[in-house]
């Protein structure tokens, strides 16, 4: 596989139910992220990795919890979330910091909580 | 005032139509600029970086003029196939990461 790979494609999870969502990209990055894109909003930035180190948390609910073992792999633990956080949550990653050559972006999570 | 403000449109236009957008961004300090495009519910994808010199693919010509801080795209003879979100999107500085604008809407119409 080539890319940003992300999976499900597709969730739907109750308000007491844990899930996770997985990224993995095939590129030789060492950033990634995970974003946030609500119906018809821009995005929004939630966590940066920067070589398996987490660099930012943009002011985050605990409900969600990144995990990133190493610089290939990205989860987003996922448990008693809110119906407004139904979403696209997208992964992207970049070859650096500064993303100098932009950044790749999986073809995202659609995550409906009911 | 936000880093990156685009005209969130929409912008209807015809087949055949130029049509162009402009961002403005609010720090100095960035180096590098991209536009992207993002198809309704799927991921943005790069359309084409922005450089100083102004660069062209095709139909779409990218222009940056930094002493203004302001990027540009311009469609010419739009296809129905063009029909999407455009994201401009700058970065390169010390603090790292990208900074999308709100995306403008561009509708092709027959």
């Amino acid at each position: 596989e080539t890319g940003v790979t992300q999976t499900p494609r597709h969730l739907v999870m109750g308000m007491t139910n844990k899930k996770s969502l997985k990224c993995e990209q095939h590129l030789g990055h060492n950033a990634m992220y995970w974003y946030k894109q609500s119906a018809k909003k821009p995005l929004e930035l939630m966590f940066v990795y920067n070589f398996k180190e987490q660099t930012e948390n943009n002011s985050v609910p605990s409900r969600f919890s990144p995990e990133c073992p190493n610089s290939s792999h990205l989860f987003l633990h996922l448990h008693t979330l809110q119906p407004e956080d139904s979403a696209l949550y997208l992964c992207a990653s970049s070859q650096d910091l500064r993303g100098t050559y932009g950044y790749t972006f999986g073809s995202g999570t659609r995550l409906t909580v009911v | 005032r936000k880093e990156v403000e685009q005209d969130p449109g929409p912008f209807n236009v015809p087949e055949g139509a130029t049509v162009a957008f402009n961002c403005t961004y609010s720090n100095s300090a960035s180096q590098s600029f991209f536009w992207y495009r993002q198809d309704c519910r799927k991921e943005p994808k790069l359309l084409m970086s922005v450089y100083s010199s102004g660069n062209e693919d095709g139909r779409f010509t990218a222009q940056l003029n930094r002493a203004s801080q302001y990027i540009s795209l311009l469609i010419r003879d739009s296809k129905l196939s063009d029909s999407a979100t455009y994201l401009c999107t700058t970065g390169g500085t010390s603090y790292g990461k990208l900074t999308f604008g709100q995306g403008t809407i561009l509708t092709v119409h027959p």
